[in-house]
């Protein structure tokens, strides 16, 4: 089976621009989340779904990120506009999400993202 | 309010040592409990989880973690490690809730393995 996929792996962009990150989950899996990691907040959720449906919104991160699920099999996160402290890099996660699956999420390899 | 501390932010060992990253927890109910480890730029992967039963659980690369609810932790530990072992390593809390599930990750413990 493949894993979860992000795209791009890197992503440098000037102070203003919208950028979009990709994420193709694990086939079958019903739950993606997206979080934010840095070193000073270490892992921050920016979004959660379940089976397309949007669940958890995180409230700090409302007004600039967006993400969206479009289908079962790719979830895109768009930030727009993007300010220097959006630099981090960006993990998608997906997950069965239930019964003895709670909790066991797979991890993309992440998308760095640098903002000048 | 949920949460998970891990107090060292950072540990180093010698190869061959043996090896304990603390966790502890807080939750009203009996949690579900993980460890994730993290290799430099990858994302994270599940190295064991504690649902009940057995309160030592065993994971993969020898890693095993032992559950207290009296304690209210759950710390990972190995017997021997290998420099390969250098990462950073994660214990997480869920929970299950009415629209899903919710993880609570701790900051991490960067683990440096020394020759």
């Amino acid at each position: 089976d493949a894993g979860v996929t992000q795209t791009p792996r890197h992503e440098v962009a000037e102070k203003g621009q919208t950028i979009i990150l990709k994420c193709e989950p694990v086939s079958g899996h019903n739950d993606l989340f997206w979080y934010r990691q840095t070193k000073i907040q270490g892992l921050e959720l920016l979004s959660y779904f379940r089976s397309k449906s949007l669940m958890e919104d995180g409230g700090a991160f409302k007004d600039r990120f967006k993400a969206e699920m479009l289908n079962s099999s790719f979830s895109t996160l768009k930030i727009q506009p993007t300010e220097p402290k959006d630099s981090a890099v960006y993990l998608c996660a997906s997950s069965i999400g239930l019964g003895a699956n709670t909790g066991q999420l797979y991890f993309g390899e992440g998308s760095k993202l640098t903002v000048l | 309010a949920q949460s998970v501390t891990q107090p060292d932010a950072r540990v180093t060992v010698s190869e061959g040592a043996s090896l304990q990253l603390r966790c502890k927890y807080s939750y009203s109910a009996t949690p579900y409990l993980f460890w994730y480890v993290q290799y430099p730029r990858q994302g994270l992967q599940l190295l064991l989880k504690y649902y009940s039963g057995d309160p030592v659980v065993q994971g993969v690369n020898s890693f095993e973690a032992e559950f207290s609810k009296s304690n209210s932790s759950f710390h990972l530990q190995k017997a021997s490690v290998h420099w390969s072992d250098s990462a950073v390593y994660f214990c997480a809390l869920s929970m299950p809730t009415s629209s899903g599930q919710k993880l609570v990750f701790g900051q991490g413990t960067i683990l440096k393995v020394y020759l």
